[in-house]
């Protein structure tokens, strides 16, 4: 089946240090969502990047579409980064229904 | 800006009872809505596809039968959760958007008792 696969699966940082999430699909993605949940559940879009570099505030997105990979950077991490971040793609094309990955939680301490 | 909301935000309900639980798009016209359940495991299933005036899509292991969904129009969906049992419980999210972008409520913790 089509899956979507992150790494790490877990992150721990002191604050300022930059983190290097990946996401690696088996298919040809239609759409790419990064989200970030919070510790309460609470899902937050970050970026829909499906192919190429965004950036919003601290964050890049880079995904390279042949190679079915996407990556999200975030640089000089905050203690509010702390959460899990999930990448979201869709494989249809269709009316879009996002396949997760398993996220990669991600602790920044002070 | 685009939000979605859900409500109840918390549930509990017995063993065996049934619960509905309520997604609200506002700020933008929802032509699909995704209903997903995160299980303690943490892992997002997706249960069913709405789109307005479409027939709904359920993915396997999901039915009809046990989560009717609703959308009437495009701002809200309803989802409710037939005979809930212990495996039922997590956190259901609703996703709703067009075909670029997918925006969350903040989900409904389901606890059966």
């Amino acid at each position: 089946g089509q899956q979507v696969q992150q790494s790490p699966a877990s992150l721990v940082l002191q604050e300022g240090e930059n983190a290097e999430l990946q996401c690696n699909f088996s298919s040809t993605a239609t759409q790419l969502q990064w989200f970030y949940q919070s510790p309460g559940g609470s899902l937050v879009s970050l970026l829909s990047n499906p192919s190429g570099t965004k950036h919003t505030g601290r964050l890049t997105s880079t995904t390279v579409t042949k190679e079915r990979r996407s990556s999200l950077h975030i640089s000089s991490s905050q203690t509010t980064d702390s959460g899990t971040y999930l990448c979201a793609i869709d494989f249809s094309g269709g009316n879009y229904k996002p396949t997760f990955g398993k996220g990669t939680s991600l602790v920044v301490h002070p | 800006g685009a939000l979605v909301y859900q409500y109840p935000r918390r549930t509990i309900c017995k063993s065996g009872t049934s619960m509905r639980m309520e997604c609200q798009a506002v700020g933008f016209q929802a032509t699909s809505v995704a209903w997903y359940r995160q299980s303690p495991q943490k892992t997002f299933e997706l249960i069913a596809l709405s789109t307005v005036n479409s027939a709904i899509k359920y993915e396997q292991n999901f039915t009809q039968e046990k989560f009717p969904i609703s959308h009437p129009n495009l701002s809200f969906s309803s989802m409710t959760v037939l005979n809930a049992y212990l495996e039922d419980r997590g956190l259901y999210l609703c996703g709703a958007g067009g075909h670029t972008e997918v925006f969350f409520g903040k989900g409904t913790r389901l606890t059966v008792v």
